[in-house]
């Protein structure tokens, strides 16, 4: 596709349920990045892969985040038994480039509509 | 510590009027500077960016920002709004690595 595609786009699960939450990168892009941004709040970083590596997990809040993008192109983020403090639109965004280049001057980050997830 | 803050949760500008949004960030080190905007059901675009070069940053949608170092600021204006600019923006920043650090977000409404 043309842009990060991001599934569900709305999701309900009742505490305690595990959910999973998929992203399309656009094609060839090798930078994939997960943001949480909980209402009323700025997105916040979650985790960084460069390809098939996961380079950053440093903004995973708990042992019950998982990341993965095991060929280098989609990404599932999974969530084991939620919570309500879970509740947040999840972000995915790609980019072409990696490391500092995404973010110097030719750099670029694509942002999916994210997934809406309410724990209930 | 090493942050970014958005002043206004919520700004209304009539039609025709200034647009100026405030981002005020926190570093240690020079920062990469960012601003994106969010329309209803859409992914964050990015509007424009400063790294370095030239200190007033002209972006989409006739926006522009201007780096102030001796401030620590990194203002977004416009100088006259449209009803399509209606939407939440956001000011983000990186501290030389790949992570992005957001604001809070301003809502910006337009009056016909």
């Amino acid at each position: 596709g043309a842009g990060v595609s991001q599934s569900p786009r709305y999701k309900v699960a009742k505490r305690g349920q595990d959910v999973a939450l998929r992203c399309d990168p656009i094609s060839g892009h090798v930078s994939l990045f997960w943001y949480q941004q909980a209402l009323g709040q700025g997105p916040e970083f979650l985790t960084y892969f460069q390809n098939e590596a996961q380079l950053d997990k440093s903004g995973l809040p708990s042992d019950r985040f998982f990341a993965e993008r095991p060929e280098g192109s989609v990404s599932t983020l999974k969530i084991q038994r939620t919570q309500q403090e879970d509740s947040a639109v999840y972000l995915c965004a790609s980019s072409s480039t990696s490391g500092q280049a995404i973010i110097t001057n030719t750099g670029e980050l694509f942002f999916g509509e994210g997934s809406r997830l309410t724990v209930l | 510590a090493q942050s970014v803050t958005q002043l206004g949760s919520h700004v209304s500008v009539s039609e025709g009027a200034l647009v100026l949004l405030r981002c005020n960030y926190s570093s240690s080190v020079p920062p990469y500077l960012f601003w994106y905007v969010q329309y209803p059901n859409q992914g964050l675009q990015l509007l424009l960016k400063y790294t370095s070069a030239a200190t007033l940053v002209k972006g989409i949608n006739g926006f522009e920002a201007e780096f102030k170092k001796s401030e620590t600021s990194f203002h977004l204006t416009k100088p006259s709004a449209h009803m399509s600019d209606a939407a939440e923006y956001f000011c983000a920043v990186a501290f030389g690595n790949e992570k992005l650090t957001f604001g809070t977000g301003t809502r910006l409404t337009i009056i016909p």
